[in-house]
C-alpha cells in the first residue's frame, strides 16, 4: 500500500515564525503536491512538484515556499507565519505509472497560526 | 466561474436510499474525471472513475456527459458507512494538477 506520511497532525506556532511542513512517500512516485483545505473552500493546491528539485506554483502560492531535494520528501515551507494560514495542510503524491491520475494522501497537519 | 462546481449539500437521506450527487465543470479541454470520497476529518481517497460510456462499482454509477460538461455520482441502497463528503475531479491530462470541486456532504441516517 502506498503511504504518505507528514511530519505532524497538530502543530500550533505564533505569528511571524518560520514553519516547515514535511511529507513522505514510500512508492517511488514523481508528483507530489501540497493543498491547504478550509471550509466553504474546499482544496486548493498551493505548490506541486514532478521531478526531484522541481516546483511548480499552484493556485495560492504566495506566502509559501516548497522543497523538493529527494525524490521522496516534499516539504512546505511558511516563511513568516501569519493567521490566515491557520489551516488544514494536506500533502499527496501519485505516479506517472498510474498516468498521474490517482492522488494518494497524507493525513494532513491541522497548523494553527496564534 | 467556478471550474469544478458540486452542490455542497449537505443531502440528509435514510438508509436505503438512492441519491444522486452532479458535478459541472468549466474546461471542456478536460480528459479525466473521478470522484473521491472524504471522510470527516481523514484525507480523501478515490472512490472511483469516470468513463465516457458510464461506469458502475458495486451500488455506485458514474456517468459523464461531454457535451453537457456534467459528472454524475448515483448511490443505491445507501448505508451508514456511506456518509462522507463526496469530491468531484477533473483534469486535463495525467501530468497537470487534478482539479477538487469543493465537495458534496452526504449523511445516511439510521
Amino acid at each position: 500500500d502506498v503511504k504518505v506520511t507528514q511530519s505532524s497532525r497538530y502543530l500550533v506556532k505564533r505569528t511571524g515564525e518560520k514553519v516547515f511542513l514535511e511529507c513522505v512517500q514510500d512508492m517511488d512516485h514523481e508528483n507530489m503536491f501540497w493543498y491547504r483545505q478550509d471550509p466553504g473552500l474546499g482544496l486548493r493546491l498551493i505548490y506541486f512538484s514532478y521531478d526531484v528539485k522541481m516546483k511548480e506554483k499552484g493556485d495560492i502560492p504566495e506566502g509559501y515556499s516548497v522543497s523538493r531535494e529527494k525524490k521522496e520528501r516534499f516539504s512546505l515551507i511558511l516563511e513568516s507565519a501569519s493567521t490566515n494560514q491557520t489551516s488544514m495542510y494536506l500533502c499527496a503524491s501519485s505516479s506517472l505509472r498510474d498516468r498521474g491520475y490517482e492522488q494518494y494522501f497524507g493525513p494532513g497537519t491541522r497548523l494553527t497560526v496564534t | 466561474r467556478k471550474e469544478v462546481e458540486q452542490d455542497p449539500g449537505p443531502f440528509n437521506v435514510p438508509e436505503g436510499a438512492t441519491v444522486a450527487f452532479n458535478c459541472t465543470y468549466s474546461n471542456s479541454a478536460s480528459q479525466s474525471f473521478f470522484w473521491y470520497r472524504q471522510d470527516c476529518r481523514k484525507e480523501p481517497k478515490l472512490l472511483m472513475s469516470v468513463y465516457s460510456s458510464g461506469n458502475e462499482d458495486g451500488r455506485f454509477t458514474a456517468q459523464l456527459n461531454r457535451a453537457s460538461q456534467y459528472i454524475s455520482l448515483l448511490i443505491r441502497d445507501s448505508k451508514l458507512s456511506d456518509s462522507a463528503t463526496y469530491l468531484c475531479v477533473v483534469t486535463l491530462s495525467g501530468n497537470t494538477p487534478l482539479v477538487f470541486g469543493k465537495g458534496t456532504r452526504l449523511s445516511v441516517i439510521a
